[in-house]
């Protein structure tokens, strides 16, 4: 069964400092990872994916991700955090074999609180 | 407009209660889901339909089900509403011909379900 492990329920950053939000996967196959973010009374709204190619992913408001194979992870970064930066954040992995490859299973979420 | 809209956005019913929650898109996308949001658990897949003659559960289907009216709505049922159903649900949508994005999810705003 394919997993998400975002191992911190909250990061807090300066603003204007570099910020990183982690994410670990566990898939059957190649990894499709998708990074979403959820602000207050809000949908999900789509940030990046890493589907194949280049391991540094770019995506909206200026955050990019780096895919790491070998640890199986899929960290969010932005090299310098905004205040409307803050919001909560979800990884999301879905695999390209086996059973319920087509689902993505999301992660637990992590509340990124950007200070003043 | 919203390109995936739910109603209604806020629902408090009591335990008993047959409960429905609606959704409608604009997207022309083939693929819909119903996910349940919970403090610390994420999102988790109810049910999803890959067309109006095909639906599938989910990881928790188990209290819901679905009806799929049309390609454009996918409505989510509750027959007989528990308190532990209270959540918030989101509504989703995405392209079958879109493989480069594979499963780019675009979300509803959400409905939140309290069952007394």
């Amino acid at each position: 069964a394919q997993s998400v492990a975002q191992p911190e329920d909250q990061v807090n950053v300066a603003e204007g400092n570099p910020l990183t939000v982690k994410c670990t996967y566990s898939v059957s196959g190649n990894p499709y990872l998708f990074w979403y973010v959820q602000y207050p009374n809000r949908g999900l709204q789509f940030l990046l994916k890493y589907i194949t190619g280049d391991n540094l992913v770019k995506g909206s408001y200026g955050f990019e991700a780096e895919f790491n194979k070998s640890q199986t992870s899929f960290h969010l970064k932005k090299p310098s955090a905004l205040v409307s930066d803050s919001a909560l954040y979800f990884c999301a992995v879905r695999g390209d074999s086996g059973a319920g490859s087509y689902q993505l299973t999301f992660g637990k979420g992590t509340k990124l609180s950007v200070i003043p | 407009d919203a390109d995936v809209t739910q109603t209604p956005r806020n629902r408090i019913t009591k335990t008993g209660k047959r409960i429905m929650l609606e959704c409608s898109q604009t997207k022309g996308h083939d693929r819909m889901y119903w996910y349940r949001q919970d403090p610390g658990l994420g999102l988790r897949l109810i049910y999803y339909s890959f067309d109006v003659k095909d639906i599938n559960k989910g990881e928790i289907s188990d209290g819901y089900s679905v009806s799929r009216q049309a390609q454009a709505k996918f409505s989510l049922s509750l027959e007989s509403a528990i308190p532990n159903q209270t959540a918030l649900y989101f509504c989703a949508t995405s392209d079958i011909k879109d493989r480069a994005g594979a499963n780019v999810l675009t979300f509803g705003a959400g409905s939140r379900l309290t069952v007394l």
